[in-house]
């Protein structure tokens, strides 16, 4: 079965700090993979995906993630953090026509 | 552009009441419809979805309910409202090519 860890339930890091939201996905083929965003009380929003090609991609928000496959893992990472950053941070894998979300990462930033 | 609409925001219900929550989406055709709960402090549980009018596929069995009557209409519907049915009700819609879900701004319950 399909299944999205994401260890770290909860990270603080210094505005200005790099931050890396840590992702590990369980699935029989190259999936496609997301991360998105929800700010308190609010919808999600769509930070990056990847389906194929260049391991690395690049994201909204100057956000980006780079899939391994030998670690199956989709870590999301951003080298300067901003406080607007604060949020929860959902890592997500497609299974043809169901999304398999991760429990999430909540982020906090500290001036 | 797509986009896609839930109602109420917000909705304060007492234990066995009736619930209809209603999501709908605007500017695409023959979307694939979820809706989705998400407790206080937890991940995103998929309760059900559609992939056309008149087909709801469950995830998980309680006393909730999903209709589609049309097309980009999808309702999440409650006979009797448990304490447990507390939580953000979060729709969700995505293309045929499922390369991406639009996710609803969410109605916040709360069952007292």
């Amino acid at each position: 079965a399909q299944s999205v860890t994401q260890p770290d339930i909860h990270i603080t890091v210094s505005e200005g700090a790099s931050l890396e939201l840590r992702c590990n996905y369980s699935y029989g083929a190259t999936p496609y993979l997301f991360w998105y965003v929800q700010s308190p009380g609010q919808g999600l929003q769509l930070l990056l995906k990847y389906f194929s090609g260049d391991t690395l991609v690049q994201g909204i928000k100057g956000f980006e993630a780079e899939f391994k496959r030998s670690q199956s893992s989709f870590n999301l990472r951003k080298p300067s953090v901003h406080w607007s950053d604060a949020a929860e941070y959902f890592c997500a894998v497609n299974n043809g026509n169901q999304f398999y979300f991760g429990t999430g990462t909540s982020l906090t930033v500290i001036p | 552009s797509q986009t896609i609409h839930q109602w109420p925001a917000t909705l304060v219900q007492p234990v066995g009441s009736p619930l209809s929550l209603e999501c709908t989406v605007e500017g695409t055709s023959n979307p694939n419809l979820y809706w989705y709960r998400q407790a206080a402090g937890r991940g995103l549980q998929l309760l059900f979805y559609s992939v056309g009018i008149g087909q709801i596929s469950s995830e998980v069995p309680q006393n909730l309910s999903a209709s589609r009557p049309q097309d980009r209409q999808f309702i999440l519907s409650s006979k009797k409202l448990l304490l447990s049915d507390s939580g953000f009700y979060l729709c969700a819609w995505a293309g045929t090519d499922y390369n991406e879900q639009f996710f609803g701004p969410g109605t916040r319950l709360t069952v007292l």
